[in-house]
């Protein structure tokens, strides 16, 4: 069973469209990580949200944590080519520092 | 401002022979440490991570070990290396240094190894 379950697993779609992904659980998290990753490189932090509601913009990227602390998206707005790649979420429950990974959304923008 | 370096960043490796990854962490003392294991460009497994010097947690039974013999070095090791290990290996560290918390952790650039 995934903890963190992740929709949708792939996205294409043309230069200037929205989108949104998203990450879900039924666990209540004490705050949630988003990562992009490139092939063949390491992941890299976007985001990281810890209050339940919490809304955080990065440019034209937007993420939300829910009020219940079991779940988050990420809106994309006019999407660019440079915004492909796999979008990772991932969670820390409790006191330890210990992430559970989704499997991610591997998103592809066309030109 | 921290850095973290992998090597090497791809391997082949024979089934059966050794092996030896090393993590380091520049910019930052007393850094949480792990390894991650990521299948076919998808979701991470933790494998290890270690809150300290020779303090080590096997998240997952396996044919690795992982030590750490210095504060921001971080090495993961096998005997007898078996087809299932190919993967993306993964180190990130995570601490306190300025506006961060052990909440978000950074990776580094990763080693590929492929087992024939």
């Amino acid at each position: 069973t995934q903890l963190l379950e992740q929709s949708p697993q792939f996205l294409s779609i043309q230069e200037g469209e929205n989108l949104t992904v998203y990450c879900n659980s039924s666990s209540v998290f004490s705050s949630l990580q988003w990562y992009r990753q490139e092939p063949g490189e390491g992941p890299v932090l976007l985001v990281t949200v810890v209050t339940g509601g919490e809304v955080k913009k990065l440019k034209r990227l937007t993420f939300q944590f829910g009020d219940a602390r079991k779940d988050s998206s990420l809106h994309i707005t006019a999407a660019q080519p440079g915004d492909t790649g796999l979008y990772l979420c991932a969670g820390i429950r409790g006191s330890n520092y210990k992430l559970t990974f989704g499997k991610g959304t591997l998103l592809t923008v066309n030109p | 401002s921290q850095t973290i370096h992998q090597w090497p960043a791809t391997l082949v490796q024979p089934v059966g022979s050794p092996l030896s990854l090393e993590c380091t962490v520049e910019g930052t003392s007393n850094p949480n440490l792990y390894w991650y294991r990521q299948a076919a460009g998808r979701g991470l497994q933790l494998l290890f991570y270690s809150v300290g010097i020779g303090q080590i947690s096997s998240e997952v039974p396996q044919n690795l070990s992982a030590s750490r013999p210095q504060d921001r070095q971080f090495i993961l090791s096998s005997k007898k290396l078996l087809l299932s290990d190919s993967g993306f290996y993964l180190c990130a560290w995570s601490g306190l240094a300025g506006a961060l918390s052990y909440n978000e952790q950074f990776f580094g650039p990763g080693t590929r190894l492929t087992v024939l």
